[in-house]
């Protein structure tokens, strides 16, 4: 169970929009329809923010989406502001109720 | 409003054992799937455990089959991960989550557990 890859530093200024790639195999990101984002801010517990690829959770904001091709899955967040600020995670099913975790990425909002 | 509260952490020597729980409060506990998921001081997540809602299957990745076991006690409303054989690499803060669509919806603060001699 090998973890996805991400890159592990992104940044953009306020009002632009970043798109975060988390790149897995063809037995987890490629074969399912099941990744999923995360959002922790410092000492904080993490947030789900996107899950079954495309979909948000009621309350998050409608400028953050989510989309995969192939073996990789992306997060883009437009319009970025200063409370994006924080440590980006992705998660995929990987079968046999098992999930594997990107390295994650840390965003900075210049 | 769903809450999950974990406890149990600690300093515990390599080689031995600890027992965390989930307190669960807000939603009907015995309908969802949980799990455990750490995060090393510093470092990434990791899935660690899984247990279905009836307790009728758990699931491990390779790093703690075999050391760790989840379980759950509905009548309690309660989540545990019974650890063992700890080595200095299961250092971490372990949080507990609760499951829905094959993502986590909801996560406690976390316990920190510290393997050391």
């Amino acid at each position: 169970q090998s973890a996805l890859t991400q890159p592990a530093s992104m940044s953009g200024s306020p009002g632009q929009s970043i798109t975060i790639s988390c790149t897995g195999t063809s037995s987890d990101i490629g074969n399912y329809n099941l990744v999923s984002w995360y959002q922790q801010h410092p000492g904080k517990a993490p947030k789900l923010m996107i899950y079954e690829v495309t979909k948000r959770p009621s309350g998050v904001s409608n400028r953050f989406s989510g989309s995969k091709s192939g073996n990789t899955a992306s997060l883009t967040i437009s319009g970025l502001q200063a409370e994006d600020e924080a440590d980006y995670y992705c998660c995929s099913y990987a079968g046999s109720r098992t999930w594997v975790f990107g390295g994650g990425t840390k965003l900075t909002v210049l | 409003e769903v809450q999950l509260v974990e406890s149990g952490g600690g300093l515990v020597q390599p080689g031995g054992s600890l027992r965390l729980s989930c307190a669960a409060s807000g939603f009907t506990f015995s309908r969802y799937a949980m799990s455990w998921v750490r995060q090393a001081p510093g470092k990434g997540l990791e899935w660690v455990s899984a247990i279905t809602d009836n307790s009728g299957s758990t699931y491990y990745p390779d790093s703690v089959k075999g050391r760790f076991t989840i379980s759950r006690d509905n009548s309690k409303n309660t989540l545990y991960l019974q650890m063992s054989s700890l080595r200095a690499e299961d250092t971490a803060r372990y949080y507990c989550a609760k499951e829905s669509d094959s993502s986590w919806t909801n996560w406690g603060q976390g316990t920190l557990v510290t393997v050391s001699s």
